[in-house]
């Protein structure tokens, strides 16, 4: 079974310019998380969605970033424009039914380097 | 608001050394927790978890952990650590009512041959 993958691993833009992150979760996952990692920080939870809704954005930082789930499968995080703070990893995860016992399964992230 | 703590940012040890990390949480309701690993080039793999029952659970590669509700603590444990252990390890919370997990911000550990 194919994991949770991520597109692309690695992200250098100029301040101001827009990136798109990609996320793919696990086949038959209807939850999908965004995660970010500044340097020095910890992880820190962006959003959720379930299927195509979003369950919670209290994470998202700004509304330079969206974050879309169109048709429930894939995902996409759009910064737009980028600032240097924006930097660090972004993860995503998936999960199969939610909650509080479940588990979440994540991918490899993108480096983002916002110059 | 909720936070985890992990006590080490960097641990050094040698093959054969036992091995505690340590972590704390500041939710007081139900919680539960994880321990997750990052190898060096890999992405964030679950290395166990706890929801309920025996607060000694046990992971995969020979780790296991304690939650303790008293000390609101989690440490995780190996009692002989290998190389192939060298990875940074994150702690992690996931309380009712909240979507996403609360992560501490990791241990670095080396394992020195």
């Amino acid at each position: 079974e194919a994991g949770v993958t991520q597109f692309p691993s690695h992200s250098v833009i100029e301040k101001g310019q827009t990136v798109t992150l990609r996320c793919d979760p696990i086949s038959g996952h209807d939850n999908l998380y965004w995660y970010r990692r500044v340097m020095g920080k910890e992880i820190k939870f962006l959003l959720h969605f379930v299927k195509e809704s979003k369950q919670d954005e209290s994470g998202m930082p700004n509304n330079r970033f969206l974050a879309e789930r169109t048709g429930g499968t894939y995902s996409t995080l759009k910064v737009q424009p980028a600032e240097l703070e924006d930097s660090g990893v972004y993860f995503c995860a998936s999960s199969l039914r939610g909650g509080l016992t479940d588990t979440q399964y994540f991918g490899p992230g993108t480096r983002l380097t916002v110059l | 608001a909720q936070s985890v703590s992990q006590h080490n940012h960097h641990v050094i040890l040698s093959e054969a050394a036992s091995l505690e990390l340590g972590c704390n949480y500041s939710y007081g309701g139900t919680v539960n927790l994880f321990w997750y690993v990052q190898y060096p080039g890999q992405h964030l793999q679950l290395l166990l978890k706890y929801f309920s029952g025996d607060p000694l659970v046990k992971g995969i590669k020979g780790f296991e952990a304690e939650f303790i509700k008293s000390k609101f603590s989690f440490n995780l444990r190996k009692p002989s650590v290998q190389w192939s252990d060298t990875a940074e390890y994150f702690c992690a919370a996931h309380r009712g009512g909240a979507d996403g997990l609360t992560f501490g911000k990791g241990t670095h550990l080396i394992i020195q041959p």
